[in-house]
Parts: structure tokens; sequence; C-alpha cells
């Protein structure tokens, strides 16, 4: 069974400073893993994806993140934080059939 | 490309009502799942569509059922209604396979008074 764990259901950071956003997953197969953002009273965005290949992922506005199955970890990281990063962020893994495990979210705050 | 449609985007209904949001899926894809958005339980896993055949289905009570019509085109139903289904529905479109991204619509943002 898939299942996944965000650490810290707030982060707060200063504009400029790095962004850390930790997610553990367990999954009886390879995992695919994705890290979307929510706006408030939004949708969810893409930011990234894992599935198969390179481990370090790239992604929209800055972001990576790194996939480590030994420590089955996936954490977000951008070395400089925008304000308008603020949002919360939801990692999650997906099955073969596109039913997603979402964590539980981090919600980002960026002081000026 | 046009994304995820949700409609409508807000609803207010009473407790005992039924209610049918709908989605309109990217152009080509053919899988539309649906999420449960709440602050307490977070994003929850309600089912999944494929060529109108539902694949997979989570925990959730009966009086939530979907639909998809041929044209991908997709709806979820909620009967009886309870004021613990207020919530954010989402809905997600993709190709059939796990790997690629879900793309979400905006949701459709359910009140039960």
């Amino acid at each position: 069974a898939q299942s996944v764990t965000q650490l810290g259901s707030h982060v707060s950071v200063s504009e400029g400073a790095l962004v850390l956003l930790r997610c553990n997953y367990s999954s009886s197969v390879p995992p695919y893993l994705f890290w979307y953002v929510q706006y408030p009273n939004q949708g969810l965005q893409l930011l990234l994806k894992y599935t198969t290949g390179a481990t370090l992922v790239k992604g929209i506005n800055g972001f990576e993140a790194e996939f480590k199955k030994s420590e089955t970890s996936f954490h977000l990281t951008k070395p400089s934080a925008h304000m308008s990063d603020a949002a919360e962020y939801f990692c999650a893994v997906s099955d073969y059939f596109n039913k997603f495990y979402f964590g539980s979210g981090t919600k980002l705050n960026v002081k000026p | 490309k046009a994304g995820v449609t949700q409609t409508p985007r807000y609803l207010i209904k009473t407790r005992g009502q039924q209610v049918t949001l709908s989605c309109s899926p990217i152009s080509g894809h053919r899988s539309v799942s649906w999420y449960q958005q709440t602050p307490g339980q977070g994003l929850q896993f309600l089912f999944e569509y494929f060529s109108e055949t539902q694949r997979n289905k989570g925990n959730f009570p009966g009086r939530f059922s979907g639909r998809q019509f041929s044209n991908s085109r997709s709806e979820m139903n909620v009967s009886t209604l309870e004021l613990g289904d207020s919530a954010l529905y989402l809905c997600a479109s993709s190709f059939e396979r796990g790997d690629t991204e879900a793309f979400f619509g905006q949701g459709t943002r359910l009140t039960v008074v």
C-alpha cells in the first residue's frame, strides 16, 4: 500500500532563504512521486514529478526534488524563497491506475 | 489547450438534498478521478473512471457515486447530503498510465447547511 508523510504542517521562511519541505513515502511498488502546489480556493498545480531516471528532478518556479530510495524520501527544495511561493504544498504518490495518495500538506509562509 | 473544467464553482445545498457535480477533462484524456478535500481529512480519493468504467473506488459511503460519459466527461453525485460533505471537490484528468501527472480542475466548493 502507498502512503505519504509530510513533516511539518506549517513552514515559515524569510524571503530569499532556502525552502525545504519534507516528504517520505511508503510504496509496495516502484513509486511515481509528485509535488503539487495549491493556492487558496484553487485546484492543484503540478510542480514536478519523478517516474524513472534521474533522481534529481527540476520543476517549475525554481523548485526541485531529489528521490532517495534508501531514505524513501522526496524532499522539495528551492534555493531562494519568493513571496509568491506562499501556498500549500502537497506531496503525492500514485499507483498505476492514477490513484493518488496525498500527504497532509505543508503550508509555506514567506516573510518579507 | 483547455484545462480541466469543473462546474459549478460554488454550491450551497441543504441537508438531505442531493447534488451533481460536473467535470470536463482535458481533450484526449480518458481517465477522470475525483477527490474530496477537507481541512480535517485532507485530500481523499473518491473514485476513478476510465472509458466509462469505474476502475478504482475509495472508502466513501454509497451516497457518493459517479459516472463517465463516452466523451470522457464525468459527473459525481452525492445523495442525502450531510453537513460533513461540505468540502472542495476536485476532479483530475490524465492519460491511462499512472506515471503521468494528473491535471486538476479548480474544484467545486460545496457547502451543506
